[in-house]
């Protein structure tokens, strides 16, 4: 199963960009990269899902590299309601789906 | 919203007591999956199911059992409920064809073993 690693906090200010680095070295060929989003007492929700370079939505971007070692999670100018907990998942197409901890944002007014 | 009920949404039981969490879906998708999830930890996979009758273990399956008789129905029992049980248990679906099918989340039950 391909293990990804994140930091497991981050603070940012109102109308700031959040950017979140997940590392997934042994990624294969055919993996996706997934993120979601949990606000406290909530499952978690899907944000943004990618294969490599670049994909936008109304929510946020996802940058991955050449490698796909890596991928980057971009939150354009965030507000105190997007202090959540997100996490990146490499998709294998196994269906058997393991999270890592994921970063917990603190968005400060 | 994914059609996803959990039931029930909170629940306190005494340990060595059975319990049975219930997951229905309206989406008649494939897969179905239970984690649970506590502080420091995340979310861990306990079991999934891949069709009626089709499970696997996931990371943290042990003093769990699981059962799919119906597409739209996943069943999570703890057999002799234990404290180390206490938690929050989510309950997920897909349609299983990997891209542009993502994970849709209930809204967790919160169980707690005295």
């Amino acid at each position: 199963l391909a293990k990804t690693t994140q930091p497991i906090s981050m603070d940012s200010y109102e109308g700031q960009e959040v950017n979140i680095t997940c590392s997934h070295n042994n990624i294969a060929t055919n993996d996706y990269i997934t993120w979601y989003q949990q606000f406290p007492s909530q499952g978690p929700r899907f944000i943004i899902q990618g294969y490599k370079t670049k994909v936008t939505n109304e929510v946020a971007s996802l940058f991955i590299p050449a490698d796909r070692k890596s991928s980057t999670l971009s939150l354009p100018r965030v507000s105190l309601s997007d202090t959540a907990v997100y996490y990146c998942l490499v998709d294998r197409g196994t269906y058997k789906y393991i999270f890592g901890t994921g970063t917990r944002l603190k968005v400060l007014a | 919203d994914a059609g996803i009920t959990q039931s029930p949404r909170h629940k306190v039981t005494e340990t060595g007591t059975p319990v049975t969490l219930r997951c229905h879906q309206t989406e008649n998708h494939r897969y179905m999956y239970w984690y649970r999830q506590d502080p420091g930890h995340g979310l861990r996979l306990i079991h999934y199911s891949y069709g009626v009758k089709d499970t696997d273990k996931g990371e943290v399956s042990d003093g769990y059992s699981v059962s799919r008789s119906k597409t739209e129905d996943f069943l999570l029992t703890l057999e002799s409920a234990t404290s180390s049980q206490t938690s929050v248990y989510f309950c997920a679906i897909s349609a299983g064809s990997s891209y542009n099918s993502p994970l849709h989340f209930g809204n967790g039950t919160r169980l707690t073993v005295t």
